[in-house]
C-alpha cells in the first residue's frame, strides 16, 4: 500500500489562501469519504483538522475546509496565519489489505 | 478530559522486542477503536494497526504482519504494542491514537513514545 501523494510544500503570505492536494486511487480516496487531514507542531502530536472529506471538528477554526473530487482530496487554508505554520497530512480509509493510509505530508509555510 | 497516556521512551538492539503501553481515561475505554501510527525522524506518519477493545480483535498493517501485535487490558483501560525483530528502520516516535465514533478519524492521540533501535 503506497502512501497518498501530498506535494512536499506549500507557501503562503498571511492573509492568503493556500490548497494542499491528496492524490490517491479508487481504492481509497476516490472510493470512500473517509479522508481526513491532520495538523502536526515540531515535536507534537497530530490534530485532527478535517474528518469524512469535509467536516471541521469543534473547535477547528472555520478557516480549514475539505473536499474532495474523484482520486484527489484537498484542504484549504484560507485566510492564512502565522500559527498555521506546520505539517499537514492527509489519511484515507482503503479497500486494500491494509484499512488506513496517510499521505506523504506537506510543509505549510507563512512567508 | 480525554487522556491517552503513553508510557516512556525505550532504547533497544537490533532484534529485540519493544512493547509500549497506552493508559486512556476519561471516556469508555471498550467503545472506541484504537489506533497506533508511528513517524520515523524527519518523516511521515504510518499507520500500523488498530484493535477494538470491545472484543480484542485487530488489523494490522500489511507491513508488520508477523510482527506487530496489539492487545488491551479492559481493567486498567490501557492498549498495549508489541514490536518484534526491531531493526534501525524502526526507530520512530509510536502514537497512540483513539478513533473517533463518527467516520474513521483519529480525534484524541497520545504524547508519543521514542523508540530508538541502536546497536
Amino acid at each position: 500500500q503506497s502512501a497518498l501523494t501530498q506535494p512536499a510544500s506549500v507557501s503562503g503570505s498571511p492573509g492568503q489562501s493556500i490548497t494542499v492536494s491528496c492524490t490517491g486511487t479508487s481504492s481509497d480516496v476516490g472510493g470512500y469519504n473517509y479522508v481526513s487531514w491532520y495538523q502536526q507542531h515540531p515535536g507534537k502530536a497530530p490534530k485532527v483538522m478535517i474528518y469524512a472529506v469535509s467536516n471541521r471538528p469543534s473547535g477547528v477554526s472555520n478557516r480549514f475546509s475539505g473536499s474532495k473530487s474523484g482520486n484527489t482530496a484537498s484542504l484549504t487554508i484560507s485566510g492564512l496565519q502565522a500559527e498555521d505554520e506546520a505539517d499537514y497530512y492527509c489519511c484515507s480509509y482503503t479497500s486494500n489489505s491494509t484499512p488506513y493510509v496517510f499521505g506523504t505530508g506537506t510543509k505549510v509555510t507563512v512567508l | 478530559q480525554v487522556q491517552l497516556m503513553q508510557s516512556g521512551a525505550e532504547v533497544k538492539k537490533p532484534g529485540a522486542s519493544v512493547k509500549i503501553s497506552c493508559k486512556a481515561s476519561a471516556f469508555t475505554f471498550s467503545t472506541y477503536y484504537m489506533h497506533w501510527v508511528r513517524q520515523a525522524p524527519g518523516q511521515g506518519l504510518e499507520w500500523m494497526g488498530l484493535i477494538n477493545p470491545r472484543d480484542a480483535s485487530t488489523d494490522y498493517a500489511q507491513t508488520f504482519r508477523g510482527r506487530l501485535s496489539v492487545t488491551r487490558d479492559t481493567s486498567t483501560s490501557t492498549v498495549n504494542m508489541e514490536l518484534s525483530g526491531l531493526t534501525s528502520g524502526d526507530t520512530a516516535v509510536y502514537y497512540c491514537a483513539r478513533e473517533a465514533g463518527r467516520l474513521k478519524d483519529f480525534d484524541y492521540w497520545g504524547q508519543g513514545t521514542l523508540v530508538t533501535v541502536s546497536s
